[in-house]
């Protein structure tokens, strides 16, 4: 079956520093993904639509000058979070299209900022 | 926008059968999709219904009705493992393809 993979799983930085979370479409080709993020007890909140080749489409309240995303081929989309603060401390997590409406879940980067 | 309720914790035992409700409000309905999320990690795909009617997958089935904007997962024959959170989420035609807004999840225990 279809595989997203996500790099890294744990990532500890301290308060200030940027952080590049990776997700990359192992056998096959994803020309859209999407970004989550996920605080302890709740459900996932959708942050952006990451587009192959164009620029990425936010959610209303997410900084997009702070939560970069690059989408640069079919099969690799990067968020990069910037000058991170504790309160960017969360759970990130992307996902792909695989084929018709169902996507695949990468397994997660838990950030932690000091 | 999207509003999607269902119960925040359930409690069954080993070998039981149990129904997780989900109920919904949107316009453009293109899909609903329940996940299993064990602690600490990503969402994993257990189905996706678009037209009324259960959908059956081994120990787990999967109901929808449009018309009430109503889904369950039942679970059968449940297992230890099955500990889990349970997010029932629902796509819908008037945000990009394949973007899902996800309800706040079912916690879900099984007792020996």
């Amino acid at each position: 079956g279809a595989v997203v993979s996500q790099h890294p799983s744990r990532v500890i930085c301290k308060s200030g520093t940027s952080v590049k979370i990776e997700c990359r479409s192992l056998d096959f080709q994803a020309t859209t993904m999407f970004w989550y993020r996920q605080f302890p007890k709740q459900s996932l909140m959708l942050m952006a639509t990451s587009n192959e080749g164009s620029k990425a489409t936010y959610e209303q309240g997410v900084e997009k000058d702070k939560f970069l995303i690059n989408h640069a081929s079919l099969t690799l989309s990067t968020l990069t979070v910037t000058s991170a603060h504790p309160e960017d401390s969360s759970f990130y997590i992307c996902s792909a299209i695989t084929g018709g409406p169902v996507s695949t879940f990468g397994s997660g980067t838990r950030l932690t900022v000091v | 926008g999207q509003n999607i309720d269902q119960p925040t914790e359930m409690t069954a035992t080993e070998g039981a059968i149990v129904q997780i409700n989900c109920t919904y409000q949107t316009s453009g309905f293109n899909g609903l999709f329940w996940y299993q999320q064990h602690a600490g990690e990503a969402p994993t795909f257990l189905s996706y219904n678009v037209l009324d009617g259960l959908e059956e997958k081994g120990r787990f089935s999967s109901f929808l009705s449009r018309s009430k904007g109503y889904s369950y997962l039942l679970l059968k024959e449940l297992q230890m493992k099955d500990s889990a959170s349970y997010l029932c989420a629902v796509s819908s035609y008037n945000t990009n393809a394949g973007k899902s807004t996800f309800g706040d999840g079912t916690t879900l225990t099984v007792k020996p």
